[in-house]
């Protein structure tokens, strides 16, 4: 079951802040979140464990509360490279696969 | 170190036609998948792979077959090609999960258009 992404499409300028939501109907072990750029393949950003790990980008950073099976990226002073589609991955509790999300548009403008 | 690699890049076929779309990767990654990418749907996931010989279902298999006869190579069948598998499709592949998860390193991409 795909997990829900909201908002659909963000716009911001130079320098604001976004936060990107994702959650689940399911028990979660993982989080992942993805960047991809127009006609190119998604890239890695950040993964978040049950039990607090984190892996991934320096300069983004995430949030996962696993009492409400719930993730948010938080993207501050953004950059015009952030503009992109983000989407996010969950691995439940006891499977193997990655599920993504419908993504969030991000456009940052000058 | 190619990563995962994707062929062909594009594709066009008939309606009823078949094809396989190959996907190879060189860094010793147990997990595999294909995803396929529509306008507003995100990633949705076809099959996966978490090792040699051993292959699943994932939210939208039908009309797709896959094969892992070795760790490096996913193809990925088309049996009868329909419309509506027009669609960009990524392969991804990872290390496989025993006590930690691992970031997916995705393909290019194959763009396929079904007429």
């Amino acid at each position: 079951q795909q997990p829900v992404q909201s908002p659909q499409a963000v716009i911001l300028r130079e320098g604001e802040d976004a936060v990107i939501n994702c959650s689940s109907s399911k028990a979660l072990y993982s989080v992942h979140w993805y960047r991809q750029k127009h006609g190119e393949a998604p890239v890695f950003l950040m993964i978040l464990l049950k039990g607090g790990e984190q892996k991934g980008h320096e300069k983004i950073s995430a949030s996962f509360n696993e009492k409400k099976q719930q993730s948010s990226l938080y993207l501050t002073a953004s950059q015009l490279s952030y503009s992109g589609t983000y989407f996010c991955g969950t691995e439940e509790e006891y499977g193997n696969k990655l599920v993504f999300g419908a993504g969030t548009i991000l456009r940052v403008k000058s | 170190n190619a990563g995962v690699t994707q062929t062909p890049k594009f594709q066009v076929l008939k309606t009823g036609q078949s094809m396989t779309l190959q996907c190879a990767q060189d860094m010793n990654h147990e997990y595999m998948s294909w995803y396929r990418q529509d306008p507003g749907m995100g990633l949705r996931l076809i099959h996966y792979s978490v090792g040699a010989g051993i292959t699943d279902q994932g939210e939208v298999p039908n009309g797709y077959n896959v094969s892992r006869s070795t760790t490096e190579d996913f193809p990925l069948r088309l049996l009868s090609a329909a419309p509506s598998q027009t669609s960009v499709y990524f392969c991804a592949s990872s290390f496989k999960r025993l006590a930690g998860a691992y970031e997916q390193y995705f393909g290019p991409g194959t763009r396929l258009t079904v007429t």
